[in-house]
């Protein structure tokens, strides 16, 4: 069966960096595009970043186009997402999750929470 | 990359039919067929629900369907039940190759 297991997340301080990581199992990660969305406490769900299944397109929502690196390691099955200049804003739970279609995102992980304060 | 306006509760008794509008622009629901929808109970990982504007993934109750009108698309829930009480987002494609999602709505089954 499909997963998604994130980690990486934590407590880290406003311009600080961290990456995280998606280990995926279950399918044939390398034909397919992957995703990272959030999910700040309380609030509702934002796009942040996907990835086509060889790497060569990339695309970032403007929220974190600069400061986010998205990327990944078929040969590993892993997705990977490095966040610099951390904001208070940032501060949120962030899935990984299979792009099996345009619109269809269906396989999610269970998240990681990155909290960004001082 | 606005959010797309949903309504943020939508409440029915067990066994009626509720609907959930996600109204957006020509740049992301009106001009694609790339609607998605997505059910979040408390705690957990989203559930794609519906994809392509009206299309359910197996394992999915036939009870949820989805249309699209415009720049507004709807998710609909008939015979509502007790498991169906949860948070529910939609989704577009939108230009430049990104994605936006709706505010989220709140569902209480009375």
């Amino acid at each position: 069966q499909v997963q998604l297991v994130e980690s990486g997340g934590g407590l880290v301080k406003p311009g600080g960096s961290l990456r995280l990581s998606c280990a995926a199992s279950g399918f044939t990660f390398s034909d397919y595009y992957m995703t990272w969305i959030r999910q700040a406490p309380g609030k509702g769900l934002e796009w942040v970043s996907y990835i086509s299944s060889t790497g060569s397109a990339i695309h970032y929502a403007d929220s974190v186009k600069g400061r986010f690196t998205i990327s990944r390691a078929n040969a590993k099955n892993s997705l990977y997402l490095q966040m610099n200049s951390l904001k208070a804003e940032d501060t949120a739970v962030y899935y990984c999750a299979r792009r099996g279609g345009i619109s269809r995102i269906d396989y999610w992980g269970q998240g990681t929470l990155v909290t960004v304060s001082s | 990359q606005s959010a797309l306006t949903q309504p943020a509760s939508v409440s029915g008794s067990p066994g009626q039919s509720i609907t959930i509008s996600c109204t957006g622009t020509s740049s992301d629901v009106g001009g694609y067929n790339y609607v998605s929808w997505y059910q979040q109970h408390p705690g957990k990982a989203p559930q794609l629900m519906i994809y392509d504007v009206n299309n359910r993934p197996s394992g999915v109750s036939n009870r949820f369907s989805a249309s699209k009108s415009g720049n507004t698309a709807s998710l609909t829930i008939s015979g509502l039940q007790a498991e169906d009480e949860a948070d529910y987002y939609c989704s577009s494609y939108a230009s430049s190759d990104t994605y936006v999602f709706g505010t989220g709505t709140k569902v209480t089954v009375l």
